[in-house]
């Protein structure tokens, strides 16, 4: 069973930097896509950003281009998410997915991201 | 950016009753390629129901998805008093993905 698991949230001020990370495991890793979702408190699901199994092709929301990174590291089995340049309405809990193609077919259980002064 | 509008926005039903949620695409979702989702609170969101219709593991029959192009619908046949939650849906066609805002289920 593929076991998905988001760290590195946490309280953060506007204007800061946060890198979350999602180990993955139980699975061959590298033919996967990944992905990251936010969920605001009791707001619906949001997409924010993708990337292929070789690394090569990234696509992001555009209220995040420009100011998250996606990235991983097959031999780690990590998918990461370089935050900047934070906002008050980047707080939410941030989700790691993975799937065979651009669905998603096992989730993590989210990292909350709080951005307040 | 295909905008997905979910409807309605609450549901409130009883137990044993059947429940119909659509989701509506601004343009065609290529292949079908719509997905449905729960929610429970505090959770992560479980795959019900993807390519529009087809049900992911392990989903009871209880659940059905249907439509094509711009207009989807999720089928709950006879509601367990498990089934209340939310649901959302997705389109993986196209970037930027995109999610519906949900709908709440309700017990009546």
């Amino acid at each position: 069973e593929v076991q998905l698991v988001e760290s590195g949230g946490g309280l953060v001020q506007p204007g800061g930097s946060l890198r979350l990370s999602c180990a993955v495991s139980g699975s061959t890793f590298n033919p996967r896509w990944a992905q990251w979702v936010r969920q605001a408190p009791h707001k619906g699901l949001v997409w924010l950003s993708l990337i292929r199994s070789d690394g090569a092709d990234v696509k992001y929301a555009d209220s995040v281009k420009g100011r998250f990174t996606i990235s991983r590291d097959n031999a780690k089995n990590t998918i990461d998410l370089q935050m900047d340049s934070l906002r008050v309405e980047d707080t939410a809990v941030y989700y790691c997915l993975v799937g065979a193609g651009w669905l998603p077919d096992h989730w993590g259980q989210g990292t909350l991201v709080t951005v307040s002064t | 950016e295909i905008v997905l509008t979910q409807s309605p926005g609450t549901l409130s039903l009883s137990p044993g009753e059947r429940a119909t949620l659509s989701c509506r695409a601004s343009q065609t979702v290529g292949k079908n390629y719509l997905a449905w989702y729960q929610q429970k609170p505090g959770q992560a969101p479980r795959l019900l129901i993807y390519d529009a219709s087809t049900r992911a593991t392990g989903i009871p029959d209880r659940f059905s998805g249907s439509g094509s192009e711009t207009d989807f619908t999720l089928t709950i046949s006879r509601l367990e008093p498990e089934d209340f939650a939310v649901y959302s849906c997705q389109q993986y066609a196209y970037s930027p993905l995109t999610f519906g805002q949900g709908t709440r289920l309700d017990i009546k």
